[in-house]
């Protein structure tokens, strides 16, 4: 499978706190994707970091690509109840094709 | 307008029927796609539409069949389903295709349950 790792899994954390989630891929890549889905509803794109990037910004949110590592993280800094959801990495691999793969995702639980 | 529109949002049918689920964007991109998603799992690529042709078909079985019938619909036609294919169905748009490997943008998905 070409599918992509992120850890942990689950993750649960206090309002106000950083949530810091990993991904790790397998193969060359274009471009990395994070996404965040809302309970059983259609996936939101947060950012996009390209394969010769290594840190890019987005609000609250940082994300960093280390290429020779095969590996990203998602970090949110100061995190609210809202933001409770599940988050996805997902790679574009090659650079004539339009398809993502998507990692396994990490469940995110934010407490008031 | 950046939304991706579904319909329906629920769908329950028996294994012996026809159904089909549309997907509406008018963001002009020119490539849109149909995805599978099984629950607690990442979303599962079914079909890519670039410029209103099938570029990539994940080895889909043939009772899913996806139709473009301009650059804003796209249709996924159902029939004779079984129960294993009980899941979210999103569709997505994105940009021209290929190269830069554009955002793709989501709908709310279609809930479907086959009986």
């Amino acid at each position: 499978s070409q599918q992509g790792e992120e850890d942990p899994q689950a993750l649960s954390i206090q309002e106000g706190e950083n949530a810091t989630m990993n991904c790790s891929y397998k193969t060359s890549i274009n471009n990395l994707q994070w996404y965040r889905q809302n309970s059983g509803r259609g996936l939101v794109h947060l950012i996009l970091i390209r394969s010769n990037e290594r840190e890019k910004h987005s609000g609250r949110l940082r994300v960093t690509l280390d290429t020779s590592k095969k590996s990203s993280s998602l970090l949110i800094t100061a995190s609210r109840a809202a933001d409770t959801a599940s988050y996805f990495c997902a790679t574009v691999q090659g650079y004539n094709t339009d398809k993502l793969i998507f990692g396994t995702g990490t469940r995110l639980q934010v407490f008031p | 307008d950046t939304e991706v529109t579904q319909t329906p949002k629920h769908l329950v049918m028996g294994m012996t029927n026809k159904k089909s689920l549309k997907c509406e964007q008018h963001m002009g991109h020119r490539a849109m796609y149909w995805y599978k998603q099984k629950a607690k799992k990442p979303p599962e690529l079914m079909f890519v539409y670039s410029y209103e042709k099938l570029s990539i078909n994940e080895s889909v079985p043939s009772r899913f069949s996806p139709e473009c019938p301009n650059s804003s619909l796209l249709n996924l036609h159902l029939h004779a389903l079984q129960p294993e294919d009980s899941a979210l169905y999103l569709c997505a748009s994105s940009q021209a295709s290929g190269l830069a490997g554009f955002e793709q943008y989501f709908g709310p998905g279609t809930r479907l349950t086959v009986t």
